[in-house]
């Protein structure tokens, strides 16, 4: 079975600066999406970056960038010029891809890390 | 496009009684997913409606069920409530390419005394 851990429970930054939330899976598969998903206050989640398995380039949306070492599978977010708005409980997720190019829907998600911005 | 929808958003529920909660996707998605989000055991998939079949299921017990509809709407229920199903419940849709993202729902809020 797929496992994903986020080994850090909360983090702080202050605001306009850089930081760094950490995950880790583990799974036996080849062919795999990699995601960060944030959940506000709202609970509304809401999707930051994805990341395809076969891909080597590590993604990147604005100030929100991963570092995806398949290898030690590691899949870190790195979140830029921190914003108020970006205090939230971040979840690191993963979905296994089928044959045929097709997907389940099943995310299994990380414990989430709780992003606190301080002005 | 309208986003996901679901109701109602919030409920309380009484030890013992049954409830059902509803999933509206978005246009052209065929796809619906539920998820359950308590403080302990954080997020946990559900289930996996596709074109009406049950293709994915998640570890839970049997009063634990749902439905797909032939317009995508999902339903699912909850029987014999306990006081442990307290929880955020999420529902997802999405397409089933390789590349489609899952968007999610406001949830409901399930508080049982």
């Amino acid at each position: 079975a797929q496992t994903v851990t986020q080994s850090q429970p909360e983090m702080s930054v202050q605001e306009a600066e850089t930081v760094t939330l950490s995950c880790t899976y583990d799974t036996s598969e080849s062919d795999y999406y990699l995601f960060w998903y944030k959940q506000p206050p709202s609970r509304q989640m809401i999707l930051v970056i994805r990341q395809e398995a076969y891909k080597q380039q590590n993604a990147t949306e604005n100030r929100f960038s991963v570092n995806f070492q398949k290898a030690a599978k590691s899949f870190s977010l790195k979140i830029s010029d921190s914003q108020l708005g970006d205090a939230a409980m971040y979840f690191c997720a993963y979905r296994r891809n089928n044959a045929g190019g097709t997907s389940y829907g099943k995310l299994t998600f990380g414990q989430g890390t709780i992003l606190t911005v301080h002005p | 496009k309208a986003g996901v929808t679901q109701t109602p958003r919030y409920l309380i529920k009484t030890r013992g009684q049954q409830v059902t909660l509803s999933c509206s996707p978005i246009s052209g998605h065929r796809s619906v997913s539920w998820y359950q989000q308590t403080p302990g055991q954080g997020l946990q998939f559900l289930f996996e409606y596709f074109s009406e079949t049950q293709r994915n299921k998640g570890n839970f017990p049997g009063r634990f069920s749902g439905r797909q509809f032939s317009n995508s709407r999902s339903e699912m229920n909850v029987s014999t409530l306990e006081l442990g199903d307290s929880a955020l419940y999420l529902c997802a849709s999405s397409t089933s390419r390789v590349e489609s993202e899952q968007y999610f729902g406001p949830g409901t809020r399930l508080t049982v005394t």
